[in-house]
């Protein structure tokens, strides 16, 4: 069946460092992925996208980057601030064709 | 604030009860989507809605059922309620029913089962 996973279920940074939130993905047919940021108590927030005919997406201090080779995505996030601590998940189009299917989550603590 | 608004925040009920979840999209958006989101389970896909017609069906219980009205608000009604069914469901909208955009997320209805 389809699933989207993560690499890492924690990960704890410095502010001011760089951070990598990956996720592996085992549907190379997707062609459509995106992350979402969830705070305790809150529904998850779009962060970013990316189409499969795209290597990489930059936004404000996000970049996503896509590799179809490996079914691969990552999350860079840069000069991590407090306010990034949170769960992010990656998804991707399911094979329902509307639906997102989610991985389970990296939980990112940023300390000051 | 994602423009996608959920009522209520919280539900307790008892086995055996039905409940009425509430989702209001953002303004311009046709598409509505039902998650539920557990521990064991994470977020899980259940129906989506576009433009008031069924579009696509996940991992829905017959025990669920959801709508959308023609003003495009949806609801989502549980019936028979089980201890497992103990759980957050969310509500996302998008502007079409196409799946290369994205789903706005609302903060979702705590439901607790007694």
């Amino acid at each position: 069946g389809e699933s989207v996973g993560l690499h890492l279920p924690t990960l704890s940074v410095q502010e001011g460092d760089n951070s990598i939130i990956n996720c592996a993905y085992s549907n190379s047919a997707s062609d459509y992925f995106i992350w979402y940021k969830q705070e305790s108590g809150k529904g998850p927030q779009f962060i970013i996208d990316i189409r499969s005919n795209m290597d990489k997406r930059q936004g404000q201090r996000v970049t996503v980057l896509l590799n179809k080779t490996v079914k691969h995505l990552s999350l860079q996030i840069a000069a991590t601030q407090p306010g990034d601590s949170a769960v992010y998940f990656c998804a991707e189009k399911g094979e329902a064709g509307t639906a997102l299917i989610f991985g389970k989550g990296t939980t990112l603590s940023v300390s000051s | 604030d994602s423009g996608v608004t959920q009522t209520p925040k919280h539900l307790i009920t008892a086995t055996g009860q039905r409940v009425t979840l509430r989702c209001s999209p953002r303004s311009g958006d046709l598409s509505v989507y039902w998650y539920q989101q557990s521990l064991d389970q994470g977020l899980q896909f259940l129906i989506q809605y576009y433009n008031g017609e069924e579009r696509a069906k996940g991992n829905i219980l017959e025990r669920f059922s959801a709508q959308q009205f023609p003003d495009l608000h949806s609801e989502l009604n549980l019936s028979s309620l089980e201890l497992g069914d103990s759980a957050l469901y969310f509500c996302a909208s998008s502007r079409q029913g196409g799946s290369n955009q994205p789903q706005h997320f609302g903060d979702g209805t705590r439901l607790s089962i007694l």
